[in-house]
């Protein structure tokens, strides 16, 4: 069974500019989250797709955006890039929405904000 | 503002050393902890998710325990070796089901 995949895996913009990551979850999962890693926060919830819906937000501004296609893909979006923003974004995939499942993760895809 | 703490930060032991480490969560409005042990350029990998109180779960030589009405949980590693080394993190989810907060993680070396 393939795992979770992710597109691009590594990315660099500068500031001002805006972003589309992707990620492909495990076939039959329905569920997608989004996560960022920082060295100065550590792993942070951005949010969760079923279904086409956003499930749950973490606490980001606007400029961070998500959908869901009707295959399960996911994508997120970062407006207006800020420097900040440089960091490992994780996606995940499991069977339902809500937590109650194992989740599992893709490579990630590594975004520089120069 | 919910915070999730683990301890140690680090821990080095010796192949064949048991050892253990805790999440500590806001225990009001528990809904469920994840475990994950996440390698060095690799991806975190679930290990547990624990929802009961009293909750005890086991994968081999790793378990864990959960304790919801005071909020920590346990993770142990029996005999370690190298290929546990690794960074293991816990995530908790309160209220808001599938919003995770997440530890800072504990980085284990297990040198043979």
């Amino acid at each position: 069974k393939a795992g979770v995949t992710q597109t691009p895996r590594y990315l660099i913009k500068t500031r001002g500019q805006q972003v589309t990551l992707s990620c492909s979850p495990i076939s039959g999962h329905r569920s997608v989250s989004w996560y960022q890693q920082t060295p100065g926060q550590g792993l942070q919830f951005l949010f969760e797709y079923f279904s086409e819906t956003q499930r749950n937000k973490g606490n980001f501004p606007g400029r961070f955006s998500g959908r869901q296609f009707s295959n399960s893909r996911s994508e997120m979006n970062v407006s207006t890039l800020e420097l900040g923003d440089s960091a490992l974004y994780l996606c995940a995939s499991s069977l339902s929405w809500g937590g109650l499942n194992e989740q599992f993760f893709g490579p990630g895809t590594r975004l520089t904000v120069l | 503002i919910l915070n999730v703490e683990q301890s140690p930060q680090s821990l080095h032991v010796q192949e064949g050393d048991s050892t253990n480490f805790t999440c500590s969560f806001p225990s009001s409005n528990f809904y469920a902890l994840h475990w994950y042990r996440w390698e060095t350029a690799k991806s975190p990998e679930a290990l547990f998710v624990m929802t009961l109180n009293g909750d005890e779960k086991k994968k081999g030589r790793i378990s864990a325990t959960l304790n919801t009405k005071e909020g920590y949980s346990y993770l142990y590693i029996k005999g370690s070796q190298p290929e546990d080394s690794a960074t293991y993190l816990c995530a908790s989810m309160n209220t808001n089901a599938g919003k995770s907060t997440f530890g800072d993680g504990t980085t284990l070396t297990v040198k043979p």
